[in-house]
């Protein structure tokens, strides 16, 4: 079954950076797009980052680009997101989800249960 | 504030109907397909509809989606206490060239 696992999160302070990952199982990982998506404390869902398939296209959300970076490694099966500078508006559950696409529209049919990043001092 | 508006909070008894509504523009919803998550408290979302109107196997046919224009609506029916939850629309906006979601809705079953 498919299977997302983030790792990485923790406690930081403002202006430090730190390295998610998401190990990806029960499914060929080199052939799916994968994004990031993060909510902070009682807040929505907020999209922060899509690689394609082959790691050849990365798009951001306004609000990270610059600060974070998306990459992915096929033969580790296993997504990062290398964030940078952190501040206290970053503090949020990270999410990495797979994206489903055959043709028609996009959507994210798996998601990881989330690593917590808390920015404090 | 989100790009795709969506109520904040809707509330219904059980066994009656509820919708929720999400609306955004020619660039987002006008020209790409919506989908819809349910979170339910502590956990990660949960695909619920796909292709504006499609249900991933395993989610009940009371759960449908519809899209008209630059609008989506996801509705419930019979609800049940276990439908409580939080619900996002989301889509590709092709201007910004990013995944947009909606603001979420908190669904309340009387």
């Amino acid at each position: 079954q498919v299977q997302l696992v983030e790792s990485g999160g923790g406690v930081v302070q403002p202006g430090r950076s730190l390295r998610l990952s998401c190990a990806a199982s029960g499914f060929t990982f080199g052939s799916s797009s994968m994004h990031w998506v993060r909510q902070a404390p009682g807040k929505g869902l907020e999209w922060v980052a899509v690689i394609s398939y082959d790691g050849s296209n990365k798009y951001y959300a306004d609000s990270v680009k610059g600060q974070f970076t998306i990459s992915r490694d096929n033969s580790k099966n296993t997504l990062y997101l290398q964030v940078n500078s952190l501040r206290a508006e970053d503090t949020a559950v990270y999410y990495c989800a797979r994206e489903a696409y055959y043709g028609t529209g996009a959507y994210f049919d798996y998601w990881g249960q989330g690593t917590l990043v808390i920015v404090s001092s | 504030q989100s790009v795709l508006t969506q109520p904040p909070s809707v509330s219904a008894a059980p066994g009656q109907k509820v919708t929720i509504s999400c609306s955004g523009s020619s660039s987002n919803i006008g020209n790409n397909y919506v989908c819809w998550y349910q979170q339910l408290p502590g956990t990660a979302p949960n695909l619920l509809i796909y292709d504006n109107n499609k249900r991933p196997s395993g989610i009940p046919d009371r759960f449908s989606g519809s899209k008209s224009g630059t609008s989506a609506t996801l509705g419930i029916t019979g609800l049940q206490t276990g439908d409580e939850a939080d619900y996002y629309c989301g889509t590709w906006d092709s201007s910004l060239s990013a995944w947009v979601f909606g603001g979420g809705t908190k669904l309340t079953v009387l």
